[in-house]
C-alpha cells in the first residue's frame, strides 16, 4: 500500500525556521495537506493544496512541493508551534487517503 | 460556527459491533464530503473511510474494508460509521472530519478543514 514518509522528529530554537518533509511517489500528481495536532486536541489543517493557507493560519506557515517531496516550513518558530505535524495526500489512483507517520516538532 | 460532535464510542468485546455518529451543524452538511479518521493511543492518524455529499461514493481503508460501513443522513445532518467484527487493533479515537482531501471528482480539494473532538473506541475482552 502507498506510504508517505516523514522524519519522526525535528527540533528548532525559537525564532528559527523549521522544515518538515514528506515523501511519496504519487506526490507529483496528488495534492498534499498538512495538519497540526497538539496533545489532547483534534488536528488542525494548516496547509492545503500543497501551499495554500486556510484563513486564520499564521503567515509563518508555508508549504512547497518539489517532485516526490513536499515541505512544510514554519518561519520564526514560536513555542506554541510545538506539536505533531502530519502530511496527507491520496494514492496514485486518487481514491485512497493516506497520512504520513507524523513529525514531532520540538521548540528548544 | 461549524461544529462536529461524535458519539457512540465505548468499550466493546472483540468480535462485537458499535455504531458511531457525528452530528454536524453550522454549515450545509449536504454540500460536503465527510470522513472518519482514527488515531490509536500514542500513534499517528489513519484514514478510515469517506463518503461523498450525496452518498454516491464511498471508500475504505484496507484495514476496515468489509467490516465497517459509512453512511450519512443529510436530512438529519448526521454521519455514521457502523463497525462490525471489531478487533483489538481497532482501538482508537475516531474523528469525523469535513472536506475533500483531494479525492473528489471536481471537488474543491481544500482538505479536512474541520474535525470533531473524537470518540474513543476500546476493543477488549
Amino acid at each position: 500500500s502507498y506510504e508517505l514518509t516523514q522524519p519522526p522528529s525535528v527540533s528548532v530554537s525559537p525564532g528559527q525556521t523549521a522544515r518538515i518533509t514528506c515523501s511519496g511517489d504519487a506526490l507529483p500528481k496528488q495534492y498534499a495537506y498538512w495538519y497540526q495536532q497538539k496533545p489532547g486536541q483534534a488536528p488542525v489543517l494548516v496547509i492545503y493544496k500543497d501551499s495554500e493557507r486556510p484563513s486564520g493560519i499564521p503567515e509563518r506557515f508555508s508549504g512547497s512541493s518539489s517532485g516526490t517531496t513536499v515541505t512544510l516550513t514554519i518561519s520564526g518558530v514560536q513555542a506554541e508551534d510545538e506539536a505533531d505535524y502530519y502530511c496527507q495526500s491520496a494514492d496514485s489512483s486518487g481514491t485512497h487517503v493516506v497520512f504520513g507517520g507524523g513529525t514531532k516538532l520540538t521548540v528548544l | 460556527q461549524v461544529q462536529l460532535v461524535e458519539s457512540g464510542g465505548g468499550l466493546v468485546k472483540p468480535g462485537g459491533s458499535l455504531r458511531l455518529s457525528c452530528a454536524a451543524s453550522g454549515f450545509t452538511f449536504s454540500d460536503y464530503y465527510m470522513s472518519w479518521i482514527r488515531q490509536a493511543p500514542g500513534k499517528g492518524l489513519e484514514w478510515v473511510s469517506y463518503i461523498s455529499s450525496s452518498s454516491s461514493y464511498t471508500n475504505y481503508a484496507d484495514s476496515v474494508k468489509g467490516r465497517f460501513t459509512i453512511s450519512r443522513d443529510n436530512a438529519k445532518n448526521s454521519l455514521y460509521l457502523q463497525m462490525n467484527s471489531l478487533r483489538a487493533e481497532d482501538t482508537a479515537v475516531y474523528y469525523c472530519a469535513r472536506g475533500d482531501p483531494g479525492i473528489a471528482v471536481a471537488g474543491d480539494a481544500k482538505g479536512f478543514d474541520y474535525w470533531g473532538q473524537g470518540t474513543l473506541v476500546t476493543v477488549s475482552s
